[in-house]
């Protein structure tokens, strides 16, 4: 089974710090994913990565950078946190580019994060 | 163009009765059409999935029924029990990223 692991299940930072949130996946997947989760909003796209490296704007990357220096690893960053940055951040991975087959994402647990 | 909009935004149904969550795109490019399934305190997981040249995909009592002309697609939850009260997203996509809908919260009552 594919587990995808956030570092955080809570956390509490102030406004202004800058942020790291952490994820690790186990099955060598090519694609990572970050996600803000908010009631009524369903789960919007910060930012994707296809590759060591490579990453990718999504729907909402105002005021988050990420980095994907292994593989496994994905991590997203809040520059200078925003009380308006309180939500649940959801990780996943899939496995790769070229097919339906390779599609299906695997979360995490989410992380939820306030920042005061 | 890249919305999937869905609803309803929250569910009651009894025990043993059929819940029917329904979803809605526009982008005819999509081709894979997942739905997933949120408990409490836990990430989203892959409960079925549909391609667009299948109009119905059944797995236990969970029915994707796809409709390609209207642009449609629906979950059905027959003999629904407590134990499926969770969140439920469909989602869409053309590519490797997921465009999710908005939610709906499931609560089955015995």
């Amino acid at each position: 089974d594919v587990k995808v692991t956030q570092s955080s299940r809570y956390l509490v930072k102030r406004t202004g710090e800058k942020v790291f949130l952490e994820c690790v996946q186990d099955m060598d997947h090519e694609n990572m994913f970050w996600y803000r989760q908010d009631p009524g909003l369903g789960l919007r796209l910060i930012y994707f990565s296809y590759d060591v490296k490579m990453k990718e704007k999504g729907d909402i990357p105002e005021g988050y950078s990420v980095s994907r220096e292994k593989k496994e690893r994905f991590s997203l960053i809040l520059e200078s946190a925003s009380t308006n940055q309180t939500s649940m951040y959801l990780c996943a991975s899939s496995l790769g580019t070229g097919g339906i087959k390779k599609r299906p994402q695997h979360f995490g647990d989410g992380t939820r994060l306030s920042i005061l | 163009q890249q919305q999937v909009k869905q609803s309803p935004q929250s569910l009651i149904v009894q025990k043993g009765g059929i819940s029917i969550i329904n979803c809605a795109y526009e982008n005819t490019a999509f081709d894979y059409f997942p739905w997933y399934q949120q408990f409490p305190g836990k990430g989203p997981a892959l409960l079925i999935a549909i391609r667009p040249d299948v109009s119905e995909k059944k797995e236990g009592r969970f029915t994707i029924s796809f409709n390609k002309s209207a642009k449609q697609f629906s979950l059905h939850i027959m003999d629904s029990q407590p134990g499926d009260s969770a969140t439920y997203f469909c989602a869409a996509s053309g590519t490797d990223k997921l465009i999710f809908g908005t939610g709906t919260r499931l609560q089955v009552f015995p």
